[in-house]
This record gives C-alpha cells, structure tokens and sequence, in this order.
C-alpha cells in the first residue's frame, strides 16, 4: 500500500524559509502524482500545492503561490515543499498525500502521511 | 470564490444511520471525495468519484452526490466511525475543501 513520512518542520520566524521533505517508500513513487496538504492548529484541510509522477505539471492554491514551491526526485523517491516569506497564517501541520491515479484520480488522496508541524512566529 | 458548506457538527446513536451534506454551487457536476479524519491521525479516504469505496473501506460508507449536494451516508453507525469527515472536490486546477463535519456517537 505505501507509507509517506514528511519532515523538516520547525520553528521559523515571518519572512523566513523552510523546506519540507517527504519521503516514499512501498510504492512506485514515478507513477503517481503527489500533494501537500496542510491543516492549522484546529481547523480544517486545505490544500497546498499538486505535482504529476514526472514533475512537470504543478498546480497551487492561490494562498501559497510565488512563494511556496513543490518539487520531486524520483530517483530518492522523495517529494520537496519549498516554503519562501513565510507568514503567521502559513502555520500548519503539513501532510504528504499519494494520488490515486491519473486523470481524475489525480485529485483523490489515498495514502497520507503523518505530517510536519510549521510554526511561523516571532 | 467556489465554497463548499458543511454542518460543523452532526450526532447519532450506535446503530443508526447519519447523512453527512456537502453544498456548493452546482457540486453535481463534478466529482465529490470523503475523507475520515480520527482524533490526532492523518486523513483517510473513505469514498472517491462521489460513490466508490477504496478497498477496506467498510459497505456501511456510501456516498452520493446530485444538484448542488453530495452526501456520505455511515449506515450502522459504530463507535469507531466518531470523527471529523470532509468533502473535497476540485475545480479546473483547485483542490477544495468543506470546513468538516465532527460526528460524535452518542
């Protein structure tokens, strides 16, 4: 079935830089789009950003766009959130989800890991 | 912007059957997702393409979804099954989410 393990969140101050890692294990990481998807302290999901099994097709919230950046090496089977200017509201615990599929299935989540917390604070 | 509406809070007895509402404009005519999220665990995908149950995802989850409203519907509610759900569906290049709904069995 898989399993995602994110990491690189920490403490980080407003207009600072973080990037977040996830690495995949248990699954053909090349075939499959990846996502990050992240949830403030209480609330909801919210998507952040989505990117195809060969890299070239990325997709992002209006929230995060200019300033967060996805990428992937599929050779380390790994997928890349660069975090730029960060803000207070970008605090988060930051999810690693698998796509199902393609096409429509791109859009559907079906292995999550267990996430990275970003605080963004002074 | 495109919203997607949720009841923040729905309960139910063991046993019984609870149906879950997701409203946008228009929300029939596109695919609708159901995700389980347990108190301090990671979101899992109970229902897909409105209606499909990925593999060990118990019969008792169905979902449907018409006009301007998709549904997730727990048929023999279980104690296990108390969490927040949340619809997603996606627009053009947008992922989109409800705010999430607590199910608490009484």
């Amino acid at each position: 079935e898989g399993h995602l393990s994110e990491s690189g969140g920490a403490l980080v101050q407003p207009g600072g830089s973080l990037r977040l890692s996830c690495a995949a294990s248990e699954f053909t990481f090349s075939n499959y789009a990846m996502n990050w998807v992240r949830q403030a302290p209480g609330q909801g999901l919210e998507w952040v950003s989505t990117l195809s099994g060969s890299g070239g097709r990325t997709y992002s919230a209006d929230s995060v766009k200019g300033r967060f950046t996805i990428s992937r090496d599929n050779s380390k089977n790994t997928l890349y959130l660069q975090m730029n200017s960060l803000r207070d509201e970008d605090t988060a615990l930051y999810y690693c989800a698998k796509s199902r599929g393609g096409g429509d299935s791109t859009w559907y989540f079906d292995l999550w890991g267990r996430g990275t917390l970003v605080t963004v604070s002074s | 912007s495109y919203e997607l509406t949720q009841p923040p809070s729905v309960s139910v007895s063991p046993g019984q059957t609870v149906i879950i509402p997701c409203s946008g404009d228009g929300l029939g005519d596109q695919y609708v997702s159901w995700y389980q999220q347990k108190s301090g665990q990671s979101p899992v995908l109970v229902v897909y393409q409105d209606a499909k149950r990925p593999s060990g995802i118990p019969e008792r989850f169905s979902g449907s979804n018409s006009g301007n409203t998709a549904t997730l519907t727990i048929s023999g509610t279980q104690a296990m099954d108390e969490a927040d759900y949340y619809c997603q569906a996606w627009d053009t290049t947008t992922v989109l989410y409800g705010g999430g709904t607590k199910v608490t069995v009484l």
